[in-house]
């Protein structure tokens, strides 16, 4: 069965220092893979993505992410964590298939906690 | 453009209440999405529309019956609810092909008495 794992519920990290917040996938071939942050009483807001190529991608507010084809992971990190950061995090995956609307799987979400 | 815009923000409906949620997007996306979020959880897909048609109903109760008029506009209809159906309700948009990401509407934030 497709899964995606986020292993921690919470992740508390002090502003400035560098934060990572995990993911695990367990999906048939060589998916597609995104991170979306939510806001409360917001939508999910697009942060990046993995299609294929270099395994660190850069996206919005200076977020990035380390894909690792071994360790079906896609980890997001950012260098210096802000208090605005704080929000719950969500990894999906979409499977490679030619369907133009193909399900996403998500994660059960990390809440990242940045305290001053 | 570039946003999804959902009405109402929020809705207070009774059991035997009809009511209908909006969303709209102007990005030329032709796949829209209905999820239901549980507080803390990821969402749930629940429609797909893929060129006005609906692609994939993931066997959501009738009291959900969701419309698409135009490639602008998903509605979702609400008949019947029950308590346990209050939530937030996005919408999600998503130009056509697999790679690409899933643009979110603010959602409306449901409460069924």
């Amino acid at each position: 069965a497709q899964s995606v794992a986020q292993p921690e519920d919470q992740v508390n990290v002090a502003e400035g220092n560098p934060l990572t917040v995990k993911c695990t996938y367990s999906v048939s071939g060589n998916p597609y893979l995104f991170w979306y942050v939510q806001y409360p009483n917001r939508g999910l807001q697009f942060l990046l993505k993995y299609i294929t190529g270099d395994n660190l991608v850069k996206g919005s507010y200076g977020f990035e992410a380390e894909f690792n084809k071994s360790q079906t992971s896609f980890h997001l990190k950012k260098p210096s964590a802000l208090v605005s950061d704080s929000a719950l995090y969500f990894c999906a995956v979409r499977e490679r298939v030619p369907s133009n609307t193909g399900k996403l799987i998500f994660g059960q979400g990390t809440t990242l906690q940045v305290k001053p | 453009d570039t946003e999804v815009t959902q009405t109402p923000k929020h809705l207070v409906m009774g059991m035997t209440n009809k009511k209908s949620l909006k969303c709209e997007q102007h990005m030329g996306h032709r796949a829209m999405y209905w999820y239901k979020q549980k507080a803390k959880k990821p969402p749930e897909l629940m429609f797909v529309y893929s060129y006005e048609k609906l692609s994939i109903n993931e066997s959501v109760p009738s009291r959900f019956s969701p419309e698409c008029p135009n490639s602008s506009l998903l509605n979702l209809h609400l008949h019947a609810l029950q308590p346990e159906d209050s939530a937030l309700y996005l919408c999600a948009s998503q130009i056509g092909g697999s790679p690409n990401e899933q643009f979110f509407g603010p959602g409306t934030r449901l409460t069924v008495l």
